[in-house]
């Protein structure tokens, strides 16, 4: 079965250093990878994916993630926070073959300070 | 103005209830989407639709029902059945094409008992 995990469910930065949030998945196959940033009250908005191809995609707002097989992880990076990259964090994982339908990890809360 | 609306952005429900939250999108995506965001739960698909009238059961359907009778719209009616149904309701759309296609999502409906 697919599944996607976030082990943290905060992570704390001072601002202007870099930061990382983490996410491992599952799949069976080769999988589609994407994360998704939350403000409060409000709707997902896409930063970036994974199809295939070079490990590292480079998405909005100067996010990137890095694409590891042999650990099946997909980290969101950016190397340096800004205090309006506050906000909760989804990583999300469609296995090709099972549909257009995404699994979403449980989030995690960037949370930025000055 | 292309995207994804949903409304209304507040709902209130009394026990024995049912209500319909409405979701319409512009950008000619055929797959619908809607999911139900509880804190420290992540999204859960409730149900989504990859053509018209055409839709499947996600992880959490019991309870809810939809409908896909236009492209551009995908209903949500939250039926007595359902026996916890405060949440953040989201709705999504996305291509359905060879490749990973992101979802869009619209802003929410926050749906509370009373």
């Amino acid at each position: 079965a697919q599944s996607v995990a976030q082990p943290e469910d905060q992570v704390n930065v001072a601002e202007g250093n870099p930061l990382t949030v983490k996410c491992t998945y599952s799949v069976s196959g080769n999988p589609y990878l994407f994360w998704y940033v939350q403000y409060p009250n409000r709707g997902l908005q896409f930063l970036l994916k994974y199809i295939t191809g070079d490990n590292l995609v480079k998405g909005s707002y100067g996010f990137e993630a890095e694409f590891n097989k042999s650990q099946t992880s997909f980290h969101l990076k950016k190397p340096s926070a800004l205090v309006s990259d506050s906000a909760l964090y989804f990583c999300a994982v469609r296995d090709p073959q099972a549909g257009t339908a995404l699994i979403f990890g449980k989030g995690t809360t960037l949370s930025v300070s000055s | 103005d292309g995207g994804i609306t949903q409304s209304p952005k507040y709902l209130f429900r009394k026990e024995g209830q049912n209500v319909t939250l409405s979701c319409e999108q512009n950008l000619n995506h055929d797959a619908m989407y809607w999911y139900r965001q509880d804190p420290g739960q992540g999204l859960r698909l409730i149900y989504y639709s990859q053509i018209v009238n055409d839709f499947q059961k996600g992880d959490i359907a019991e309870g809810y029902s939809v409908s896909r009778e236009k492209k551009e719209s995908f209903p949500l009616t939250v039926t007595s059945a359902q026996k916890n149904p405060t949440a953040f309701y989201l709705c999504a759309s996305s291509m359905v094409l060879q490749g990973a296609n992101e979802q869009f999502f619209g802003p929410g409906t926050r749906l509370t008992v009373l």
